[in-house]
């Protein structure tokens, strides 16, 4: 059950776009299309923005989309604003009926 | 939905804990429910998880044989017996609700922070 890989960090100026990679293994991301996207702001709960690796649940904004090729998948986030910087995590649940996280990233708005 | 955890604290090592989350506002005996913790200043870490019934229950390896999640549908509350506990298990606990279907987690507590230290 090794975390899978993020970047550790991500930056971009407001209105810009970014892009938040997650690479994972064929028990897990290359897998199922079961992977989540979480977004967390220091000492708060995390916030689901993205499942099943597409879908934005209700009241996520449409600047944020998921998408998955092989054993990666990505976050994208568009029209940068600094409400969006925190730390995302990715989740993917496995082939041993177990769900591993990301490894963290932190996004920063400059 | 709410979901409050109690039960954290500081604990010596090698002894137990017992973690609890009260459930409201949904059909508590109709999700899935997990534990996931975050050491301090670390990453999010995947604990356990148990079916609507309580009839699976699933484990991290980390905490796999120390741990046990269960629940009581008629008290609409998720627990997390922890024992044999380490150093390292020190972290905030969160219990969320599986989003159904989606093999995803759609609802968080605020969490319960368990520091192990002598």
């Amino acid at each position: 059950q090794s975390a899978l890989t993020q970047p550790a960090s991500v930056s971009g100026s407001p209105g810009q776009s970014i892009t938040i990679s997650c690479t994972g293994t064929s028990s897990d991301i290359g897998h199922y299309n079961y992977v989540s996207w979480f977004q967390q702001h220091p000492g708060k709960a995390p916030k689901l923005m993205i499942y099943a690796v597409t879908n934005r649940p209700s009241g996520v904004s449409n600047r944020f989309s998921g998408s998955k090729s092989g054993n990666t998948a990505s976050l994208s986030i568009s029209g940068l604003q600094t409400e969006d910087e925190a730390d995302y995590y990715c989740y993917s649940y496995t082939t041993a009926s177990a769900y591993v996280f990301g490894t963290g990233t932190k996004v920063t708005v400059l | 939905v709410q979901l409050v955890e109690s039960g954290g604290g500081v604990v010596q090592p090698g002894r137990s804990l017992r973690l609890s989350c009260a459930a409201s506002g949904f059909t508590f005996s109709t999700y899935g429910m997990h534990w996931v913790r975050q050491a301090p200043g670390k990453g999010l870490e995947w604990v356990a998880s148990i079916w609507y019934d309580g009839s699976n229950t699933y484990y991290a390896d980390s905490v796999k044989g120390r741990f046990t999640i269960s629940r009581d549908n008629s008290k609409n509350t998720l627990s997390l017996q922890m024992s044999s506990l380490r150093a390292e298990d020190t972290a905030v606990f969160y219990c969320a609700r599986e989003k159904y279907g989606d093999f995803s987690v759609d609802y968080w507590g605020q969490g319960t922070l368990v520091t192990v230290s002598s």
